[in-house]
């Protein structure tokens, strides 16, 4: 079983400041998928980066970047230049990959509040 | 290009009825997938189509039914609610598995209140 834990409290971040949210997994797959989503107050669940256990180098999207750590098996995501739009809760996820990547695991979330 | 179509939007029922909630994916996928959310139980894989068969099932009882049709569209059924079915329900589309970097496609969901 994949087990995805996020324990931050709800956080204030400053514009323009970079924000890190942590994620710890479990799994005793050998190989396997990690993602972030972000979800505004609408419900849309909305994909942020990827990184596949096997991956050398830690996964960057823009402002994105995953901070992979795989012997501490972590997976951290790092937000540069916060945006008051970044403002949502924020989901780490991970996936066994050799059964697809559609069967998600969900940790509870992170709420980010962005203030000017 | 379209996103991903859920409804309705909104709907309340009362315990003991049944619900369907509909899910159109993006045109040219193939794999359509359910996710449950609530504050308790944060968000859980109910389960997965491709090409109008389950591939995957969460641990959720059997009154979650699900369907997928040849044009991908999907839909999802709750018998006899509880309350405790009051939920956001998230429907997922994607491409394929093979090779993609797992970018699954969320629609804005269904959110249903059992009364």
């Amino acid at each position: 079983a994949q087990k995805i834990t996020q324990t931050q409290p709800g956080m204030f971040v400053q514009e323009k400041e970079a924000v890190t949210l942590d994620c710890t997994y479990d799994t005793s797959d050998p190989s396997y998928g990690l993602f972030w989503y972000k979800q505004p107050s609408s419900g849309e669940m909305i994909f942020l980066i990827y990184q596949g256990s096997y991956d050398q180098q830690n996964a960057t999207e823009g402002r994105y970047s995953l901070n992979f750590q795989k012997a501490r098996k972590s997976a951290n995501l790092v937000i540069s230049a916060s945006q008051l739009g970044d403002s949502a809760m924020y989901f780490c996820a991970m996936s066994p990959v050799l059964y697809g990547n559609n069967r998600l695991a969900f940790g509870k979330g992170n709420q980010v509040v962005v203030i000017p | 290009k379209a996103g991903v179509t859920q409804t309705p939007r909104y709907l309340i029922k009362t315990r003991g009825q049944q619900v369907t909630l509909s899910c159109s994916p993006i045109s040219g996928h193939r794999s359509v997938s359910w996710y449950q959310q609530t504050p308790g139980q944060g968000l859980q894989f109910l389960f997965e189509y491709f090409s109008e068969t389950q591939r995957n099932k969460g641990n959720f009882p059997g009154r979650f039914s699900g369907r997928q049709f040849s044009n991908s569209r999907s839909e999802m059924n709750v018998s006899t609610l509880e309350l405790g079915d009051s939920a956001l329900y998230l429907c997922a589309s994607s491409g394929d598995l093979a090779g993609n970097t797992g970018e699954l496609f969320f629609g804005e969901g269904s959110r249903l209140t059992v009364l």
